[in-house]
This record gives structure tokens, sequence and C-alpha cells, in this order.
């Protein structure tokens, strides 16, 4: 069964940091691209970003670009996002996908999703 | 960036009646080269993640109940729940994933 869980989120203060991981389970994580959606509270989704399954390739929302990078272990078959210079536009439950078999930026599989704040 | 929008906003149904949703992108979404559009179908209950429906358009993803329909080609897409059951109440996405940015319509409400 295909899991993937989410971890990392909280409350942090403008200008903080934080780093996201997604534990994948259930199939062979380093095939797959990845990606992060967000979804502020009461809000639509939004696509962060994307990383192929050998990790190359990074590829941003222009929203976060320069501030956000995405990464991957495939040995631990964990995928990672280091968001800093968090703004209060950052607030937000943060989803990974994994991409599918069928096209790599359709997301088949989603985690239950981590919640960032960022207030002071 | 491709922009996706989505009508109605919110539509409320009576069960076992039709529901239909429309979605439009700022560009075509059908890729010459294998004649697929590159057009995706979420549901979202409450507290609960996206649900994958549909992809390439048309195509139901394992396990969807054959009530749920997608069609549409080019720019011009619609999500058909054929007979509403209660399970459905959800909010619906459409997205594009042709191009980085992949982009999502804003949502459409479906209540009984």
């Amino acid at each position: 069964e295909v899991q993937l869980v989410e971890s990392g989120g909280g409350l942090v203060q403008p200008g903080g940091s934080l780093r996201l991981s997604c534990a994948a389970s259930g199939f062979t994580f380093s095939s797959h691209w990845m990606h992060w959606v967000r979804q502020a509270p009461g809000k639509g989704l939004v696509w962060v970003s994307r990383i192929y399954g050998d990790g190359s390739s990074p590829t941003y929302a222009d929203s976060v670009k320069g501030r956000f990078t995405i990464s991957r272990d495939n040995a631990r078959n964990t995928l990672y996002l280091q968001m800093n210079s968090l703004g209060a536009e950052d607030t937000a439950l943060y989803y990974c996908t994994r991409g599918s078999t069928a096209a790599g930026n359709l997301g088949d599989y989603w985690g239950q999703g981590t919640l960032v704040t960022v207030s002071s | 960036d491709i922009v996706m929008t989505q009508s109605p906003d919110s539509l409320a149904v009576s069960l076992g009646e039709r529901a239909t949703i429309n979605c439009k992108s700022s560009q075509s979404l059908l890729y010459s080269s294998n004649n697929k559009n590159y057009l995706a179908w979420y549901q979202q209950k409450p507290g609960q993640p996206p649900k994958l429906l549909i992809y390439w358009a048309s195509t139901r993803e394992s396990g969807v109940p054959d009530r749920f329909s997608g069609s549409g080609s080019g720019t011009d897409f619609t999500l058909t729940i054929s007979s509403l059951q209660a399970e459905d109440v959800a909010v619906y996405y459409c997205q594009q994933y042709f191009f980085t940015p992949l982009t999502f319509g804003p949502g459409t409400k479906v209540d009984i």
C-alpha cells in the first residue's frame, strides 16, 4: 500500500526556517517524481515544487523560488522541503504527492499534509 | 503560466441527479505527439487530502465509481457525476499537468 507521511510542520516566526519531510513507503521511491503542493486555510491547491526520481531538475513556483529547496534521499525513501525566509503567505497545509507512472506531473497519491503556520 | 478556471463556484444537486462542472484552461492541454489532454480532476472532502478521480481528461483512476466521467479536449473540459450520492459532497478541482508551474482551478463545491 502506498503511504506518504509528512512531518516537520509547526509554528514559526516570520523570517524563520522549517524543514518538512515526507516518508514514503509501498512503492519504489526512486522511480517516481515527487511534488509538494500547499493549501492555505480555506483556500485552493497551489503547486510548490517538483523533483525527479534521481534528485535532479528541482523546479519551483515563482512564489517560493530562492527561498525553498526540494531534495530527496532515495536510500531513506524520504522527500524534503527546506523553507527559508518564511512569511505569512506561506501559512498552509503542505502535501507531498507522488508523480504517477502515467505522467510524472500527475499526482496520484497524496499524504495527509503537515501544517505550517507563520506568525509572530 | 496556464490559468485554470472553473464554473460554477458551487452547486447544489439533489440525490440521484446529475452534477456538471466545467473547467477551462488558458492554453491548449492537448499534446499532438500523443493526442492526450494533460487534464486531471481531483475530489477533496473536508479534512482530507485531494483524491485523483480522472486523468488524461477522461480516464477514470482505478477504484473510482463509474458515475464519475470526464470529457473535453484542448481548452474546455467537463466533469460529470451522473447520479449524485451523499458521499460525493466535496470540492472538485481541475488541474493541468502539461507545464510547470502545475496549476489548479479554484475549485467547485458540490452540495446536496
